[in-house]
């Protein structure tokens, strides 16, 4: 069964810290993984998308990794911001379809305090 | 910033009212999605459309039904609403092989009472 599983659920940091959100999927076949913040109330925002062969992508201070053999990923928040408090989407695409069909993640909920 | 939109964002009804949730987007994509999410809980695929006259059911069951007679329009439909769908919905779109990007809209909070 295809699954995407996300933790911590919840993670609470303190404003300038670092964090790392983790992602453990059995997809397949694998076609990419993205990472999506969603703010309380609004739609999911890309941050970052991974293809087979890529292992790492950063878009500002989130820098995402991807290991296709154990079927991992990360993303790295540095220097976190308050503006950083989302839930944080792991989101996995086949490729067994002419859908691609997404699965997601229930989410990591990151709230950074002042 | 992606270009699609949904209307309403918020939206109180009635039981047994019919309702339509509103999603356009200008980015000329092919395929559109309805996702459904429960708070603190993943999305669920409810509908998708390849392009205009082609839409199927996704793997949550849903009551709601769908259509798409232009591209940019995807409109859902629910034909008399109950408290069990009191949700968010959530429209998207995306273009080609399933490695391009897919962009959503802001979602609407449906609340049946």
């Amino acid at each position: 069964k295809n699954q995407v599983e996300q933790s911590p659920q919840s993670l609470i940091i303190l404003e300038g810290k670092n964090c790392t959100l983790q992602c453990n999927y059995t997809v397949s076949p694998f076609s990419n993984l993205r990472w999506y913040k969603q703010d309380t109330g609004r739609g999911p925002v890309s941050l970052t998308i991974m293809t087979f062969s890529e292992n790492t992508k950063s878009n500002g201070r989130y820098t995402a990794t991807l290991d296709a053999d154990t079927k991992q990923s990360s993303l790295h928040i540095t220097a976190s911001q308050l503006s950083d408090s989302a839930s944080y989407i792991c989101v996995v695409s086949d490729r067994g379809s002419t859908l691609g069909r997404l699965y997601f993640g229930r989410g990591t909920q990151l709230t950074v305090w002042p | 910033e992606a270009d699609i939109y949904q209307t309403p964002r918020y939206l109180v009804i009635g039981t047994g009212k019919k309702i339509t949730l509103e999603c356009s987007q200008t980015m000329g994509h092919d395929k559109m999605y309805w996702y459904q999410q429960d708070p603190g809980m993943e999305l669920h695929l409810i509908h998708y459309s390849y392009g205009v006259n082609s839409t199927e059911k996704g793997d949550l069951s849903s009551e709601s039904t769908v259509s798409r007679i232009r591209t940019e329009h995807f409109p859902l439909t629910l034909e008399s609403a109950r408290p069990s769908h009191t949700s968010q919905y959530l429209c998207a779109s995306s273009e080609g092989q399933a490695a391009t990007e897919a962009f959503f809209g802001q979602g609407t909070r449906l609340t049946v009472v």
